[in-house]
C-alpha cells in the first residue's frame, strides 16, 4: 500500500517555462488536496477535488490548474512559473475531511523557479 | 471563517522534559482540529485529532492534547521528550472540506 505519491521530488524550473507535478493515491480516497508550504507559513491550499471530475478553488489557486480524471490521480499543472512558486507542494488525500484518520499527505515536491 | 494561531514558531527543551506546544483556534461554530507532525523532509503525519467524544485526546508517541472550549485552546504536550521529537508540529482547524493550518512550532530537543 503505498499511499499518496508524488513526482518529482525536486525540480528546478526557469521563469515562464510550465511543468506538471504529478499525484497518485492508491487507497481509493474521495478527497484530494494540493497545498503549498512556505518557510514559517504552514500550507496554503491551492486545489481540492471531492471526487473525480470535481475540483474547487481553495486560498492560493492563481497561477496553477488542476484536474480530476480519475479518482487515483490529481495533477497540478503550473503553465508560467513565476519565483513566487517557489516553495514545497504537498499532495493529500482523505476518505473524507472528518474522519479520525485525517489526511494522508505526500512526502512533497520541492520546486525552485529561477 | 475559522483560524489556528500557533503561539510559539520555535520551542526549546532538553530530552527528558515535558513539551508544551500552544494552539488557539478561532471559529463560528464547533471545530475539527487535529494535531500533525513534520519530520525533516518528511511528509505530514496525523498524531491526533479532536472528536469532541473527549476532550483528552490521547495520540501516537506518547503525545495528547486537550480541548478547552472556554479559552479556545488546543495545546499539545508530552511529558518527556524524546531526541526523534525533533520535527515540526502543526496545529490544524477542519470545516467544511478544508483543513486551516497554523504556522507551525518547530521544536529543538536537547541532549
Amino acid at each position: 500500500n503505498a499511499g499518496v505519491t508524488q513526482t518529482p521530488k525536486f525540480r528546478i524550473l526557469k521563469i515562464g517555462q510550465s511543468m506538471t507535478l504529478q499525484c497518485t493515491q492508491d487507497m481509493n480516497h474521495n478527497y484530494m488536496y494540493w497545498y503549498r508550504q512556505d518557510p514559517g507559513m504552514g500550507l496554503k491550499l491551492i486545489y481540492y477535488s471531492v471526487g473525480a471530475g470535481i475540483t474547487d478553488k481553495g486560498e492560493v489557486p492563481n497561477g496553477y490548474n488542476v484536474s480530476r480524471s480519475t479518482t487515483e490521480d490529481f495533477p497540478l499543472r503550473l503553465e508560467l512559473a513565476a519565483p513566487s512558486q517557489t516553495s514545497v507542494y504537498f499532495c493529500a488525500s482523505s476518505y473524507s475531511w472528518d474522519r479520525e484518520d485525517g489526511y494522508t499527505f505526500g512526502s512533497g515536491t520541492r520546486l525552485t523557479v529561477v | 471563517a475559522q483560524s489556528v494561531t500557533q503561539l510559539d514558531s520555535h520551542v526549546s527543551v532538553s530530552e527528558g522534559t515535558p513539551v508544551l506546544l500552544r494552539c488557539n483556534y478561532s471559529s463560528s461554530y464547533s471545530p475539527s482540529l487535529f494535531w500533525y507532525v513534520q519530520h525533516p523532509n518528511k511528509g505530514l503525519q496525523l498524531l491526533l485529532k479532536y472528536t469532541s467524544a473527549a476532550t483528552l485526546v490521547k495520540g501516537i508517541n506518547g503525545f495528547e492534547a486537550e480541548f478547552k472550549k472556554s479559552e479556545t485552546s488546543f495545546h499539545l504536550t508530552k511529558p518527556s521528550a524524546h531526541m526523534s521529537d525533533a520535527a515540526e508540529y502543526f496545529c490544524v482547524g477542519g470545516a467544511g472540506n478544508k483543513l486551516t493550518f497554523g504556522g507551525g512550532t518547530r521544536v529543538l530537543v536537547k541532549p
